[in-house]
């Protein structure tokens, strides 16, 4: 069964580093989409992109962040100048909407960051 | 932009019982619904989507409804078992951009 695979399962970085996040959407979908998870607390939207442009980004994510498709099949969240707080669980999703029905997201299993 | 609301924030119950976990959202316009299992650190697998123009999903021991009007949908598994033993999350979007996530139900079935 198709799936969206992200890499690296775990990332420790000191604080100021840069950090690339990098996920594989399933191939025939239409919509990416970063979320973040806080140890503890609710998934929060970042960021979701379609058509090689970002669609709608939260308050979230600011000009510390940026994505890209650099290919046909990767999906990359870069994180500039990483400090403590961005410490979390990224995870990555993709869906197979069309413009007139909504698709089922499907997750991959996360990135877990570490800022020291 | 979606607020969703999950109620109780965690739920034990013996083996065997039937249980609904509870979800709200604020705006009525919702485009789809979707339920989500996480396991302790680990990702989100999909469980069912309800797409505005339903009003229930139905796999397996899982049902999930949809009520507009009220701002409500409901998960309902029937016959519990040890290994739903998760936190069951749901998510909400006005659009296909930008699905919202309450906080969960963490959801203990014991033998």
């Amino acid at each position: 069964e198709p799936e969206v695979t992200q890499t690296p399962s775990h990332q420790v970085t000191q604080m100021g580093q840069e950090v690339i996040l990098r996920c594989v959407p399933i191939s025939n979908h239409l919509y990416f989409y970063w979320y973040r998870q806080i140890l503890g607390q609710k998934v929060e939207f970042l960021v979701s992109f379609y058509n090689n442009e970002i669609s709608e980004k939260s308050e979230i994510f600011d000009d510390q962040f940026s994505v890209e498709r650099p290919d046909g099949s990767n999906f990359t969240l870069k994180i500039r100048s990483t400090k403590l707080e961005d410490s979390a669980m990224y995870f990555c999703a993709s869906n197979r909407a069309g413009d007139l029905s909504p698709g089922e997201l499907f997750f991959g299993e996360g990135s877990r960051l570490t800022v020291l | 932009k979606q607020e969703v609301t999950q109620i109780p924030a965690a739920l034990s119950v013996p083996e065997g019982e039937n249980l609904v976990l509870n979800c709200s959202f604020t705006d009525s316009a919702i485009y789809n619904l979707q339920w989500f299992r996480q396991d302790p650190g680990k990702g989100l697998t999909s469980l069912l989507l309800i797409q505005s123009s339903q009003r229930e999903q139905t796999s397996g021991r899982l049902n999930a409804s949809l009520d507009k009007s009220s701002g409500r949908s409901t998960l309902y598994i029937a016959a519990s078992q040890p290994g739903d033993s998760a936190t069951y999350l749901c998510a909400g979007g006005s659009n296909n951009n930008d699905m919202r996530f309450g906080a969960g139900t963490r959801l203990t079935v014991k033998p």
